[in-house]
């Protein structure tokens, strides 16, 4: 069955940096790009880019474009998502979703989700 | 950029029908998706591309989406249903997703 595994909950100060991982099985890797998607505390949801497993090439949102990165290694099925200069407003759950097709958009299978907190 | 507007909250008695609108600037021309998300869980997929379900998903949901608005229809509505829902979009002019504020339906 397709399953997408994110690594734990992380606690970081103010200024560092942290890297979610997000683990696929149960299909073809590079057959569907990886979203990922976070969720402050009592907040919607906010699209933060995406990866193509294939190729590797990415599209960040805008508000994240100076301090974020997409990675991927195809030999374990595995995305990386890592974001610098973390702030107290970085505070949420991070989520890593599959899409078929690079507009596709459709969000068929989740990760569990990363909690990822910035306290000092 | 292109934005996508939710009312906050929508409340609805049990066994009634549950509407839940998503507007946006000609959001009839665009694929839409919808999900609910519960408590401490992940969304989960309920309509895409107007009206279709994936599997598992009743035939109480579905979806119409025309002009400037888009809806998500939630028929027989149970204490289940009590969730989140999000309304999605790709935007091609600027080649990211959107997502709308987000709709707390309560069930009476």
């Amino acid at each position: 069955q397709v399953q997408l595994v994110q690594s734990g909950a992380e606690v970081k100060k103010p200024g560092a940096s942290v890297r979610v991982s997000c683990k696929a099985s149960g299909y073809t890797f590079i057959s569907y790009y990886i979203h990922w998607v976070r969720q402050a505390p009592g907040q919607g949801l906010d699209w933060m880019g995406i990866i193509s497993p294939s190729g590797g090439t990415t599209t960040y949102a805008q508000k994240f474009l100076d301090r974020i990165s997409m990675t991927r290694d195809t030999s374990s099925s595995t995305v990386y998502l890592e974001l610098t200069s973390l702030r107290s407003d970085d505070t949420a759950v991070y989520y890593c979703a599959r899409a078929f097709g690079y507009s596709g958009s459709l969000f068929d299978y989740w990760g569990q989700g990363t909690s990822v907190t910035v306290s000092s | 950029s292109y934005v996508l507007t939710q009312p906050p909250s929508v409340s609805v008695a049990p066994g009634k029908t549950a509407r839940i609108t998503c507007g946006g600037d000609n959001i009839g021309n665009k694929n839409v998706r919808w999900y609910q998300q519960k408590p401490g869980q992940a969304p989960v997929l309920v309509v895409y591309d107007e009206s279709d379900r994936p599997s598992g998903i009743p035939e109480r949901f579905s979806g119409s989406n025309s002009g400037n608005t888009a809806t998500l229809t939630i028929g027989s509505v149970g204490a289940g249903d009590e969730a989140d829902y999000y309304c999605q979009v790709w935007d091609s002019n600027s080649d990211h997703v959107v997502f709308g504020g987000g709709t707390k339906l309560t069930v009476l």
